[in-house]
């Protein structure tokens, strides 16, 4: 296993598109995470899933955002007419419930997006 | 989610040891104390985590104050790759022990290493 995979790792758009980024999980991780990461602050948490199941929004997460996981493997998050503000490092991350035993969380590298 | 302070910047040698602060003492009983750090252009990476008890492993050792209103992340021997954002975060649990599901991160802590 290579980890959590994310792509594209860059994307440029101009304001208004839609944008769609998608999350390869590590295989036996049954959650999933996303968050968004501006320059100089901490990943802000947007989403997670436990299986297919979406178990917790952010206020963050406007109605231009939308999250998936169809069949509890591989994630989507798309962003509808996007803003300047959308703007970040989106990144993703898996870890299995009931996990206090556990390592934690396993970051992708991150998909950037920039609008323009 | 309980808060914790780290501050904002640090710096240390190489191959000195680092003792890297976080304060939380809205602690409860049943928040594990969890340390990531971000290297730049990388997604944030797991260090260590501990309850009660200081925890070693092979990235580095956690301290924890004997009132858990404390903890101490310990680089035993400073490299250039260790430069990065680490993060201190507390994360909650339930009775059963099943973790919550999301980390909240704060501003975490920038260490820089000279060589």
């Amino acid at each position: 296993d290579t980890g959590v995979s994310q792509d594209p790792r860059h994307k440029i758009t101009k304001r208004g598109q839609n944008v769609t980024f998608r999350c390869d999980p590590i295989s036996e991780h049954n959650r999933l995470y996303w968050y968004r990461q501006t320059l100089g602050q901490g990943p802000e948490f947007l989403t997670y899933f436990q299986n297919e199941a979406q178990l917790e929004k952010s206020r963050l997460l406007s109605d231009r955002f939308s999250a998936e996981r169809p069949k509890g493997s591989f994630s989507t998050l798309e962003i509808q007419r996007t803003e300047q503000g959308d703007s970040a490092m989106y990144l993703c991350a898996s870890s299995l419930s009931g996990d206090l035993l556990n390592y934690g969380y396993t970051f992708g590298s991150g998909t950037r997006l920039t609008v323009v | 989610d309980a808060k914790t302070t780290q501050p904002n910047s640090m710096e240390s040698n190489e191959e000195e040891p680092v003792h890297l602060p976080c304060n939380h003492s809205t602690i409860s009983g049943t928040d594990y104390i969890h340390w990531y750090r971000q290297l730049p252009s990388q997604g944030p990476e797991y260090v260590i985590h501990g309850l009660t008890s200081n925890v070693n492993n092979r990235m580095a050792s956690l301290a924890i104050a004997e009132d858990r209103k404390s903890s101490t992340l310990i680089l035993h021997r400073a490299t250039l790759r260790d430069a990065a954002v680490y993060y201190c975060i507390l994360r909650g649990s339930n009775a059963g022990g099943t973790s919550y599901g999301k980390l909240t991160f704060g501003q975490g802590t920038i260490l820089t290493v000279h060589p």
